[in-house]
């Protein structure tokens, strides 16, 4: 069964300070690893998809690498509305032809001005 | 904005009612997902339909059943409502996301309260 752990679960920084969240996955044949925003009460905001081990994807602050193992989503000088969970999410091995994504819990990222 | 849309925003029903909630996929996708979202569970998928066909199914309660329509916009139905069944419910989709690994964009959620 595909596991995705995101640590850690919450976060608090200071605006400006650096950190990275973490995403450990155990899948059988990774097709894509994805990152979402979400806001509280709202609908996930698509940010990555990353397609194999070494790839980077850049967008403002936001850095997104991957390992055969894990994903880093690094936040660099960040803002207080960077705030949110952020989501990970695998997409393994296929179910009758659907690649069914599996989402982690989430990191609850809170930068105070 | 992702371009899914879903209505209502908000539903506020009573227990053992019936509800529908719609939605709308981004300008040509072909699948549409269905996603709970509760505070103890996190996103759990439902089902999945692709082009009018049901083709993926997750932790969906018999309770539950979903439709796509010709037009490709997806209906949601649940009854005989619990109060355990008060979460946020979300729609996704994608191009294709049959035989093809498609990144999902998801839809603003409808808050459903069961009194």
């Amino acid at each position: 069964e595909d596991q995705v752990t995101q640590s850690p679960e919450a976060l608090r920084l200071q605006e400006g300070e650096s950190s990275s969240l973490n995403c450990s996955y155990t899948v059988s044949g990774l097709r894509g690893l994805f990152w979402y925003r979400q806001d509280p009460g709202k609908g996930p905001e698509f940010l990555f998809t990353l397609y194999s081990a070494g790839e980077e994807k850049e967008k403002e602050r936001l850095k997104a690498t991957l390992t055969k193992k894990e994903s880093f989503l690094h936040i660099t000088a960040p803002k207080p509305e960077d705030s949110a969970t952020y989501l990970c999410a695998v997409q393994a091995n296929a179910s009758g032809g659907s690649y069914i994504p599996t989402f982690g819990r989430g990191t609850s990222l809170i930068v105070h001005p | 904005d992702s371009g899914v849309t879903q209505t209502p925003k908000h539903l506020i029903t009573a227990t053992g009612q019936r509800v529908t909630l719609r939605c709308s996929p981004r300008s040509g996708d072909l699948s549409v997902y269905w996603y709970q979202q509760s505070l103890d569970q996190g996103l759990q998928f439902l089902i999945q339909y692709y082009n009018g066909e049901e083709r993926a199914k997750g932790n969906i309660l018999e309770r539950f059943s979903a439709q796509q329509f010709p037009d490709l916009h997806s209906e949601l139905n649940l009854s005989s409502l619990e109060l355990g069944d008060s979460a946020l419910y979300f729609c996704a989709s994608s191009v294709r996301g049959w035989l093809s690994t498609d990144t999902q964009y998801f839809g603003p959620g409808t808050r459903l309260t069961v009194l």
